[in-house]
């Protein structure tokens, strides 16, 4: 157990429709980071939050979206969902201690979209 | 942008064959990770390496930082059922605070 909790595990919708993951990072951890994988297509870098503001950003779609709240916990928004959008989304929060910085995955969310 | 290149994308070996996955850069790296994820699992932090010709072990994993630090290496001597999985490297791009993962290398091990 790594101390990353992400809710749901499952989720299965309708294409155009909107959901919302939700992370929330071990304690103490101030970066929360979100990534995407698809079966082809590896661990995709989203975005990173590092105490409430947005610190980097990689491929994430114009129909997603993310926020960091101020307790630290983060929820990652997909909107207008197509059937490409099935996969696994990993948060994962991290530590910088002795110069090193690990992250540490939850559990990820399963999300089909049919 | 900052690539980091993986191989091989998989690996079958019998119990007891050792395996190495390899990445690279085109660019000097200033540190590379490496993370495992077993099957339905998530990925778990193994190790660091930020020395140019770093050499690191755990038990039975052997792990290289090249001289240039634009490359490593990740040994399993012996392998075991226990080690099926995929490997993946993650490097961060030059200046900024993204994390870019290689495409992982999915071991098979056959008991």
């Amino acid at each position: 157990d790594s101390g990353v909790t992400q809710t749901p595990k499952h989720l299965i919708t309708a294409t155009g429709q909107r959901v919302t993951l939700r992370c929330s990072p071990r304690s103490g951890d101030l970066s929360v980071y979100w990534y995407q994988q698809s079966l082809d297509q590896g661990l995709q870098f989203l975005i990173q939050y590092y105490n409430g503001e947005e610190r980097a950003k990689g491929n994430i779609l114009e129909r997603f979206s993310a926020q960091q709240f101020p307790d630290l916990h983060s929820e990652l928004n997909l909107s207008s969902l197509e059937l490409g959008d099935s996969a696994l989304y990993f948060c994962a929060s991290s530590d910088l201690r002795g110069g090193q910085e690990t992250q540490y995955f939850g559990p990820g969310t399963r999300l089909l979209v049919l | 942008g900052q690539q980091v290149m993986q191989i091989p994308q998989y690996q079958h070996v019998q119990e007891g064959e050792d395996f190495t996955t390899y990445c690279n850069s085109s660019t000097t790296l200033s540190n590379i990770q490496w993370y495992k994820q077993r099957p339905g699992g998530h990925p778990v932090f193994l190790i660091q390496l930020v020395k140019s010709g770093e050499v690191k072990k755990q038990k039975r994993l052997t792990f290289q930082f090249g001289e240039a630090k634009k490359n490593s290496s990740l040994h399993i001597t012996a392998t075991q059922t226990t080690d099926v999985g995929t490997y993946f490297c993650a490097v961060r791009n030059t200046g900024g605070f993204k994390t870019i993962f290689g495409a992982g290398t999915r071991l098979f091990v056959k008991a």
